[in-house]
């Protein structure tokens, strides 16, 4: 079945104290993105990548790092978290084409963050 | 400068019969796609329908179609015939391609109920 895993689903922590989520999709997709969703604002980006080892900035990307060194994960990394990061986050991924295109982001069922 | 604008906080529409949601979008680019997502509560994002900019006919998906009306910057989603399992929050999106790199930016959406 073709899907974007994410790990944990819930997670309660404390200031300060690194974490990892990870997203994993078995889709061979080239596309894949972190957004946080917050009550009022929607969806926001944080991180997205366009391939193995490419990554760049979205909208919010600020307390966060990411990694690419395989095509089908993309964890995201809170070094210090605070409690402005609770949140909900997903993952996404897609079939990529710069330009003219059509292909929708496949999400993750979220990740529910409270850091305390 | 917000670029997609969904100016419905929350809708409300009798069951079987048709409703609209707005959507808005500010871009410079002649090459971009918008798309439609609906979050039940249940916290997962499912696509619901695709419109790229070069398209000269509206989408249509089942009972979802896309009013698209490129000079007035609007990709309306419509929804016919709702039923119960249609309340839900929907999300208005627009993927840009930049610079090769490509971003998806989300309204805060609108929150969609369905009244037996």
């Amino acid at each position: 079945e073709a899907q974007v895993t994410q790990n944990p689903r819930y997670l309660i922590t404390v200031t300060g104290k690194k974490l990892t989520v990870t997203c994993s999709q078995n889709m061979n997709h080239e596309y894949m993105s972190w957004y946080r969703q917050d009550p009022g604002l929607g969806l926001r980006q944080i991180y997205y990548s366009m391939n193995v080892e490419v990554t760049d900035k979205g909208d919010v990307p600020e307390g966060y790092k990411v990694s690419r060194k395989e095509k089908r994960n993309f964890p995201l990394i809170l070094e210090s978290p605070s409690p402005n990061q609770t949140s909900l986050y997903f993952c996404a991924s897609s079939l990529s084409q710069t330009g003219v295109g059509g292909y929708e982001q496949y999400f993750g069922p979220g990740t529910r963050l409270t850091v305390t | 400068a917000q670029k997609i604008t969904q100016t419905q906080p929350g809708m409300f529409v009798q069951e079987k019969e048709a409703v609209t949601l707005d959507c808005t979008y500010d871009t410079s680019d002649q090459s971009y796609g918008l798309f439609w997502y609906k979050q039940p509560s249940s916290g997962e994002m499912i696509f619901l329908i695709y419109q790229g900019s070069y398209d000269e006919q509206n989408a249509t998906e089942g009972r979802y179609s896309l009013n698209f009306q490129k000079a007035r910057k609007s990709a309306n989603l419509v929804i016919s015939a709702s039923q119960l399992g249609d309340s839900a929050m929907y999300f208005c999106a627009m993927r840009e391609a930049q610079g090769g790199s490509e971003k998806l930016v989300f309204g805060k959406g609108t929150k969609l109920t369905v009244n037996p």
